[in-house]
């Protein structure tokens, strides 16, 4: 099992939906859980970080944690096609490293 | 400015030559990392360092080195590239602590030929 799994997608939704983006992890003891989004042949930037269970928004963004079922998602409502990316899934190891999931790639259509 | 700076943004070199890409960072972060993309691939690490005198390797080292000139400084060289080393690059930093995020440089997209 991979520590961190995602849907490759692509995930296509209409411009003005809900776009929602899943992410399962293997280490119970995780602690915290980021979400990176990447356009085509840039860097990964920083979209949200959760620690706790429960929901955290941000903006048109919510994350949402539920460590029993050891699993992170993002939702991003009203979705623009400038939200068209690679959403990346991170979470800490045990020796301080970060494991990416392999990327869902998004892709809204006006 | 960037807080994290990785130069060249883009360079092309031949079989067999030394290359060396450089990282800077004015985020005072003690750890810095090294990793490379393969299109449609994911982030894979190559080196990671968490203090000046720390410096471990990650998943994919063989052919690559790097060396930690200061806390803000962090180079990884290819002593005799090849083709299959043609990949885009990101330098990144965090926070001392497990719990911490990685920031991103902008990338060096690396072709050789």
């Amino acid at each position: 099992q991979k520590e961190v799994e995602q849907n490759s997608g692509p995930l296509s939704v209409p411009e003005g939906a809900i776009a929602s983006l899943n992410c399962t992890y293997s280490d119970r003891g995780s602690q915290s859980f980021f979400w990176y989004r990447q356009y085509s042949g840039k860097s990964p930037e920083l979209i949200m970080s959760i620690y706790s269970n429960g929901d955290k928004e941000d903006g048109r963004f919510t994350a949402q944690l539920n460590k029993a079922s050891q699993y992170v998602s993002l939702l991003i409502r009203d979705s623009q096609p400038s939200d068209s990316a690679t959403y990346l899934c991170a979470v800490p190891n045990q020796g301080g490293k970060l494991i990416f999931g392999q990327g869902t790639e998004l892709s809204v259509k006006p | 400015d960037a807080d994290v700076t990785q130069t060249p943004r883009n360079r092309i070199t031949k079989t067999g030559k030394r290359i060396m890409l450089e990282c800077s960072q004015t985020k005072g972060h003690d750890r810095m990392y090294w990793y490379r993309q393969d299109p449609g691939l994911g982030l894979r690490l190559i080196y990671y360092s968490f203090d000046v005198k720390d410096i471990n390797k990650g998943e994919i080292s063989d052919g690559y080195s790097v060396s930690r000139q200061a806390q803000a400084k962090f180079s990884l060289s290819l002593e005799s590239a090849i083709p299959n080393q043609t990949a885009l690059y990101f330098c990144a930093t965090s926070d001392t602590g497990s719990n911490q995020p990685q920031h991103f440089g902008d990338g060096t997209r690396l072709s050789i030929l």
